[in-house]
């Protein structure tokens, strides 16, 4: 069975550049969520989306956007990388909205 | 504001050793307590989900409990493969989707 896979699985970008993340849920799976995670701290909630709609939004600036398509992969993009955009971003799936989620590998991205 | 403490935040056993992971949550309802294995630069890897107090979940050395304020991650006779930091997590009173996680034990099994 494939799980979640995410690409690409390291990122080097700089300063005010942006980037696009990819994530394909586990088949039949219609929800993704996003999380950043910084070194030695729990995943931080981006965006839930849920059959192609935004379901949930965490607190994070305007410069994160994100997208379900109608295969149900998904898009994060962060616009005007800042040096604390650093992170390993996990792409989630899950069945329904509030079921078990399944991460990804996450895309490791630095900023310099 | 729903919020999940874990302790402690760092774990050093010898092989054999058995102990707990506690996680303490605030959350309006709880709508499912989840455990994840997080093995360094990788992405979490879900063990259990528990729903209801006095609920138990068991796989191979590992044993998840629940109450009404908190959980517990029992491993007993731990070997050095169960290094890992073990991550706790429930989803929001806002039904938004979002997990809610704690920083996480960090477990160290010395042979």
């Amino acid at each position: 069975d494939a799980g979640v896979t995410q690409s690409p699985t390291h990122l080097i970008k700089t300063r005010g550049q942006h980037v696009t993340l990819r994530c394909s849920p586990i088949s039949g799976h219609k929800s993704v969520s996003w999380y950043q995670q910084v070194l030695g701290q729990g995943p931080q909630f981006i965006f839930q989306y849920y059959e192609k709609e935004e379901r949930g939004r965490g607190n994070f600036p305007d410069r994160f956007s994100a997208r379900q398509f109608p295969n149900y992969s998904s898009e994060l993009n962060v616009n005007a990388l800042l040096l604390g955009d650093s992170a390993l971003y996990l792409c989630a799936s899950s069945l329904l909205r509030n079921t078990e989620a399944f991460f990804g590998q996450g895309t490791r991205l630095t900023v310099v | 504001e729903d919020q999940v403490t874990q302790s402690p935040e760092a774990l050093r056993l010898q092989e054999g050793e058995s102990s707990s992971l506690n996680c303490s949550y605030t959350v309006s309802g709880l709508r499912g307590l989840f455990w994840y294995r997080q093995d360094p630069g990788k992405g979490p890897e879900f063990l259990f989900t528990l729903y209801s107090a006095g609920e138990e979940k068991e796989k191979e050395r590992l044993k998840a409990t629940l109450t009404k304020k908190e959980s517990f991650l029992h491993i007993t006779a731990p070997k050095p493969e169960d290094s890992a930091t073990y991550l706790c997590a429930v989803h929001g009173s806002s039904n938004t989707g979002k997990l809610i996680f704690g920083q996480g034990t960090t477990l160290q099994v010395k042979p």
